[in-house]
């Protein structure tokens, strides 16, 4: 069984500084990773994904996020956040082993203060 | 363009009368699912099929029943809604269960149950 927490159901950030969300995986096998975004009144966009290599991962809108096994996290980062990251941002986690459906944390909702 | 499109976007209705909400892929992906999302529980999946005529249990199945008699579609029935059962459902699809990391989301079905 694999599960996600998300440490933080809120957080409250000035426009252009940094943000961190945080996102802690347990599980008995190796897993794959995903941080999804939701903007207010739409469904679930994919923002970025852990597989396999380098541990650093970028995908879109100048998110990062960084795959530590031994921490067992999976942090989502952006150097300077804008008005329309508002969003709740959700980490996932999959076993990489057959066909494992994915487990969704709770969510973070980012809001983004002018 | 690919999309899930689901119907309605909104309802209310009182206890124990039937309803329906509808989902519709235009991908021909195989794989379809249903989640509610609820404040401090994330996304939970409720049911889900690998394909036409095949479908299965997620996480919170009670009180609910699904079908999918063609690929494209796969409605969610409430066959007697309770006030529990207001929540934000989304359906989903991606092309396998392997996929299912780029699952493409519909917007949302608000429910409320009086």
């Amino acid at each position: 069984a694999q599960s996600v927490t998300q440490l933080d159901s809120q957080v409250p950030v000035f426009e252009e500084a940094p943000v961190e969300l945080r996102c802690n995986y347990s599980s008995s096998v190796s897993v794959y990773l995903f941080w999804y975004v939701q903007y207010p009144n739409q469904g679930l966009q994919l923002l970025l994904k852990y597989l396999s290599g380098s541990t650093l991962v970028k995908g879109i809108n100048g998110f990062e996020a960084e795959f530590n096994k031994s921490q067992t996290s999976f942090h989502l980062r952006k150097p300077s956040v804008h008005i329309s990251d508002t969003a709740e941002y959700f980490c996932a986690v999959k076993s990489n082993f057959g066909n494992e459906k994915l487990t969704f944390g709770t969510g973070t909702r980012l809001t983004i203060i002018p | 363009e690919a999309q899930v499109t689901q119907n309605p976007r909104y309802l209310i209705t009182v206890t124990g009368k039937k309803l329906t909400v509808t989902c519709s892929q235009n991908m021909n992906h195989e794989y379809m699912s249903w989640y509610r999302q609820d404040p401090g529980l994330g996304l939970r999946q409720i049911y889900y099929s690998m394909n036409v005529e095949v479908t299965d249990k997620g996480d919170v199945p009670e009180g609910y029943k699904v079908s999918r008699k063609e690929k494209r579609n796969f409605p969610l029935i409430l066959e007697s809604p309770s006030p529990n059962q207001t929540s934000l459902y989304f359906c989903a699809s991606s092309r396998r269960l392997a996929d299912t990391d780029t699952q493409y989301f519909g917007p949302g079905t608000r429910l409320t149950v009086l």
